[in-house]
């Protein structure tokens, strides 16, 4: 079946530093993959979308990777800020249009 | 302002009693969604609409039932079948051929 892997163990870094958030998957192969952040109590809020065909995707201090071989994604925050801190979710998507989520990663940056 | 509302944002539910939560969107989405969300866990898709006045099972949905009369709603019913309501319940919409989702601020549902 189908499956997810993003860690489950909270990230703690400290202000200024890049926070690297890992994506893995298996038994897929999709064309698309998001990234989202949720904080507590509210709903996930779209970050990025990459293809399969995009290696790498940037947006202000947001930059997502996608490797197909390895059949993972790397989110990156650079520059990161005490207000970054949050869940950030996974999707991947095929031609169905709707997507499987991860169960996200909590990232908690110190100041 | 467009987006999509949930209400209530708590709801507290006796055993037996059926409860219907109301998601709206005004962002003329084709498609809407309804996701359960348990502590420490992803999201699981309930229930599904792509198109007025059709809507497909997703993963989860025995205990639950939905309707789709208005392209702006989409409400779901959690019914006294489903064993453990207790949690986090999420609506979303996408655009007609979109990946990305646009979600609502969730209820809360807390069975007493």
């Amino acid at each position: 079946s189908q499956k997810i892997e993003q860690n489950s163990e909270a990230l703690n870094i400290q202000e200024g530093k890049t926070a690297t958030l890992t994506c893995n998957y298996t038994n897929y192969s999709p064309a698309y993959l998001q990234w989202y952040r949720q904080d507590p109590g509210r709903g996930p809020v779209f970050l990025l979308l990459i293809r399969e065909n995009e290696k790498e995707k940037r947006k202000e201090r947001l930059k997502v990777t996608f490797d197909t071989t390895l059949k993972q994604s790397l989110f990156h925050i650079t520059a990161s800020q005490p207000a970054d801190s949050a869940t950030y979710l996974c999707a991947l998507s095929g031609g169905s249009y709707i997507p499987t989520f991860g169960r996200g990663t909590s990232l908690i940056v110190h100041p | 302002d467009g987006g999509i509302t949930q209400s209530p944002k708590y709801l507290f539910r006796k055993e037996g009693q059926n409860v219907t939560l109301s998601c709206e969107q005004n962002l003329n989405h084709d498609a809407m969604y309804w996701y359960r969300q348990d502590p420490g866990q992803g999201l699981r898709l309930i229930y599904y609409s792509q198109i007025v006045n059709d809507f497909q099972k997703g993963d989860i949905a025995e205990g639950y039932s939905v309707s789709r009369e208005k392209k702006e709603s989409f409400p779901l019913t959690v019914t006294s079948a489903q064993k453990n309501p207790t949690a986090f319940y999420l609506c979303a919409s996408s655009m007609e051929g979109r990946h990305t989702q646009y979600f609502g601020p969730g209820t809360r549902l807390t069975v007493l």
